[in-house]
């Protein structure tokens, strides 16, 4: 499974801007960039995914490196809620029942 | 909006005996899965499901455990003699389309064994 890599922690102020990033060097061609959250005693969520161009959705940002080799997700205004550990995973955009590989995440703190 | 529901929410046994999770996945999904966490460690893949098989199952998947869908709406993992080694929050996971699709998860069942 592809690496990737993330800050283990990063903290940040409500109503702020959050940009955490991701490095994934060894990715391949059809690798799509995914990313989850996890929030306090609950499951994972999912947050959105991109492949070459960068995403909008009503969540999060996410900006894609030209050469994609990094990728960041973007709060654009943190709240509270937003306090969680993102996952930012790689997967193979190939057909059939495909697990989701998650490492250490980055534990995001929003100071109020 | 549909959500993936999981009893019981929290479970305690004794080492030896056996557990049953249940999960209901999202009606119109066809791919299900379970991960498990140990508390303070990062989440790991157990075992995907499609169309009545076991598509991959990971190390940690060996004959203690075993997935069924013994109907059309629930999903079950079920280990057959827990070790202390077993406690965790259990996940369940479904998704509509293979690939890439989304999978949405429930809110697990913390397994403690005594």
């Amino acid at each position: 499974d592809a690496k990737t890599t993330q800050p283990n922690s990063m903290e940040s102020n409500e109503e702020e801007p959050v940009h955490l990033p991701c490095n994934h060097s060894t990715i391949s061609g059809t690798d799509y960039i995914h990313w989850y959250r996890q929030l306090p005693s609950q499951g994972p969520e999912y947050v959105i995914h991109g492949l070459t161009s960068n995403v909008n959705n009503r969540m999060a940002s996410l900006a894609i490196a030209e050469d994609r080799k990094s990728s960041t997700l973007i709060l654009h205004r943190a709240t509270l809620r937003d306090a969680a550990v993102y996952y930012c995973i790689l997967r193979v955009g190939i057909q059939g029942a495909q697990k989701l590989v998650f490492g250490q995440g980055t534990r995001l703190t929003i100071n109020p | 909006e549909p959500e993936v529901t999981q009893t019981p929410s929290h479970q305690v046994t004794q080492m030896g005996q056996e557990v049953i999770l249940r999960c209901v996945p999202i009606s119109n999904h066809l791919y299900f899965y379970w991960y498990r966490q140990i508390l303070g460690q990062k989440v790991e893949f157990l075992v995907s499901f499609y169309n009545n098989e076991i598509s991959e199952k990971s190390e940690i998947f060996d004959d203690q455990f075993s997935v069924e869908r013994p109907d059309g709406s629930n999903f079950t993992l079920k280990i057959r003699s827990t070790k202390l080694e077993d406690s965790a929050m259990y996940f369940c996971a479904s998704t509509l389309s293979p690939g890439v699709d989304t999978q949405y998860f429930g809110p697990g069942t913390r397994l403690t064994v005594l």
